[in-house]
């Protein structure tokens, strides 16, 4: 079975700087989804980024990057310019490529705060 | 507008009581879930349907009952629930199962506290 870690339980950063939260993962698959969302304190879960397992090349959103070293199973977030909305939950976890299963597993969460 | 709408927010309720969480979307999906989130634990899938019909169980105890009379509704019925059941109950929903680039779309949840 997957599992999705988090190590850093909680993190912060200064306004304007830039953060990395971490996240490694299990699993003998060779294709498959990794996410990232953020839950802010609305509850609700937000989509922040995507990689593609096959794809070597790092995806990015804006001032939204990921670290995916295949080899090591890590995925790690990077958030640049960091702002006081940037404040949050954030979770990462993997897809299974498995016809049919749904199951997106996450991991534990990293709490980050931003200061002003 | 989150496109995933949950109700109630907020539900307390003792443990003989019997009350439903309620999830609506409007998003044209075709497939929903239903995940637990306690404190200090990751999230939990508990439910799947995919045109309205139950394609995963993960091994959720019987007093959580879901039922999905179309593909834009879909409830979970509690019943004779116990302390532990407390968390944020949330309800997401996506284009389609089996799909690897499938986005799930989140409500804002039900947080549940059973006394």
């Amino acid at each position: 079975a997957q599992t999705v870690t988090q190590s850093q339980p909680e993190m912060s950063v200064q306004e304007a700087e830039t953060v990395t939260l971490s996240c490694t993962y299990d699993t003998s698959e060779s294709d498959y989804y990794l996410f990232w969302y953020k839950q802010p304190p609305s509850r609700q879960m937000i989509l922040v980024i995507r990689q593609e397992a096959y794809k070597q090349q790092n995806a990015t959103e804006n001032r939204f990057s990921v670290n995916f070293q295949k080899a090591a199973k890590s995925f790690s977030l990077k958030i640049s310019d960091s702002q006081l909305g940037d404040a949050a939950m954030y979770f990462c976890a993997y897809r299974s490529p498995q016809g049919g299963s749904e199951k997106l597993v996450f991991g534990k969460g990293t709490k980050l705060t931003v200061n002003p | 507008e989150t496109g995933v709408t949950q109700t109630p927010r907020h539900l307390v309720m003792g443990m003989t009581n019997k009350k439903s969480l309620k999830c609506e979307q409007h998003l044209g999906h075709n497939a929903m879930y239903w995940y637990k989130q306690s404190a200090k634990k990751p999230l939990e899938l508990m439910f799947v349907y995919n045109f309205k019909e139950q394609t995963e169980n993960n091994s959720v105890p019987s007093r959580f009952s879901p039922e999905c009379p179309n593909s834009s509704h879909l409830f979970l019925h509690l019943h004779t629930l116990q302390p532990e059941d407390s968390a944020l109950y949330l309800c997401a929903s996506s284009t389609q199962t089996g799909a690897l680039n499938t986005e799930a779309f989140f409500g804002q949840g039900t947080r549940l506290t059973v006394v």
